[in-house]
């Protein structure tokens, strides 16, 4: 069966903390996909990745195909970052298997 | 990059009826979809809305109950048909290109059914 499995479940931090978030698959993948879901619902796209590392401003993806791994990193965290972090991949097709997401509280 | 918009953001509505829920998009893309989010829950499929012709539908999900229509390249709507308690979600549309993986979400409908 070809499944994903974030974790934490939930984690808290205070603001300006490094946090990671781990995110396994079962079998080889096209695409790995880092989404964040606010509370309003709404998902953003912050990374699509099939190999190596990507950054964008204080979010960095990385994505080891060997050990079937990616972790998404936040440095210098914030309250603004508070959310749900769901991880998603692409078995070969174009329809994504989702994770059961990662919800981040960061406290002032 | 591909920004999306849905209509209603939100609804509250009689068990019973059907809502209509419209997704916009702001570029031609070839892959349309749409997913549910029960409370709590990480996101499921629901079917992808394919050009002129009928949806494929996951598992578990039927056109008579969810019946979708894509006229367009831009333009999908999704209808929650004879809705119950038990319809009450979010329910999103995304957006992508079948050669690049890229999918892009809108914000979502968050349906509340009493």
């Amino acid at each position: 069966k070809n499944e994903v499995e974030q974790s934490p479940q939930n984690l808290t931090a205070q603001e300006g903390e490094f946090i990671t978030i781990n995110c396994s698959y079962s079998v080889g993948i096209s695409a790995l996909h880092w989404l964040q879901q606010h509370p309003g619902g709404g998902i953003v796209s912050l990374f699509m990745l099939s190999s190596g590392k990507k950054k964008h401003g204080r979010l960095i993806a990385t994505i080891n195909i060997q050990e079937k791994h990616s972790s998404l990193h936040i440095t210098a965290s914030h309250p603004r970052d508070s959310a749900v972090y769901i991880c998603a991949v692409n078995y070969n097709t174009d329809k994504l298997i989702f994770g059961t997401g990662t919800r981040l509280q960061v406290f002032p | 990059s591909a920004v999306i918009s849905q209509k209603p953001s939100r609804d509250i509505c009689q068990r019973g009826t059907s809502l209509t829920i419209q997704c916009q998009v702001d570029s031609q893309v070839t892959m349309m979809f749409w997913y549910r989010q029960q409370p709590g829950q990480s996101l499921t499929l629901i079917a992808t809305a394919n050009q002129g012709s009928e949806a494929t539908y996951e598992s578990g999900f039927v056109i008579d109950k969810f019946p979708i229509s894509r006229p367009n390249l831009t333009f999908s709507t999704l209808t929650v048909s004879n809705m119950s308690p038990e319809d009450s979600s979010i329910y999103l549309c995304s957006a992508g290109d079948w050669s690049s993986y890229e999918q892009y979400f809108g914000p979502g409908t968050r349906l509340t059914v009493t």
